[in-house]
């Protein structure tokens, strides 16, 4: 059962380096979201999908750009990395929409920005 | 006032006791109420979910909800080292869940 898989699970970029973090699931979810989560806080949002070609902003957009091409796979693009975006990234997905079920997340991006 | 706020911890709880857990959320419009466990350095996990006012156990847990006074709960009977995590409560907003920022429980031997 794969689920949703992220890649990579680590990387260190430099100041204004462009990374892409990539994820896919494979659960026929309509419902995708990104998260990054800082250390010892709770998970924030920055993007979500409601479905392939359909994407929004959540609390906190700003440095991030997605683009959902299919229902598998909702990338999230960093294209002048920041010493603030360091954080850990996680992708999530869900079966419904407005919320009322559950996500499914993946293992996690560990970035750091230096 | 913050959507979902919960006491940061740490809550320590002899093993064998009961670990309650509270959360607090703002808007009165939520229908949907989740909490997660996330084990340190591991990706949060769905432990039990809630929609309707009353309790609902699932083996040694049992969520609470609340809806005239906006709080939610999570008792772990029986507590265990393994179940030492950080517990994450989320509410839905419209197509959205918001997290609270977590409560770290520790369960002591």
């Amino acid at each position: 059962n794969a689920g949703v898989t992220q890649t990579p699970k680590f990387r260190i970029l430099k100041i204004g380096q462009s990374m892409t973090l990539q994820c896919t699931q494979d659960m026929n979810h309509n419902y995708m979201y990104w998260y990054r989560q800082d250390p010892g806080m709770g998970l924030k949002l920055i993007y979500y999908s409601v479905g392939a070609g359909i994407t929004d902003k959540g609390e906190v957009p700003n440095g991030y750009n997605v683009s959902r091409s299919t229902t598998e796979d909702f990338p999230l693009r960093l294209e002048l990395a920041a010493p603030s975006q360091t954080s850990v990234y996680f992708c999530a997905s869900s079966s419904s929409p407005g919320g009322h079920q559950p996500q499914h997340f993946g293992d996690g991006t560990r970035l750091s920005i230096l | 006032q913050k959507e979902v706020e919960q006491n940061s911890g740490p809550l320590s709880v002899p093993e064998g006791a009961i670990a309650s857990l509270n959360c607090t959320y703002s808007d009165r419009g939520s229908q949907s109420f989740f909490w997660y466990r996330q084990y340190s350095g591991k990706s949060p996990e769905l432990i039990m979910s809630i929609y309707s006012n009353g309790d609902k156990e699932d083996g040694r847990f049992t969520a609470q909800l609340n809806k005239a006074s906006q709080y939610v709960s999570l008792l772990i009977r029986d507590s265990q080292p393994s179940d030492s995590a950080t517990y994450l409560c989320a509410v839905n907003r419209d197509d959205k869940i918001i997290f609270g920022k977590g409560t770290r429980l520790h369960i002591l031997p």
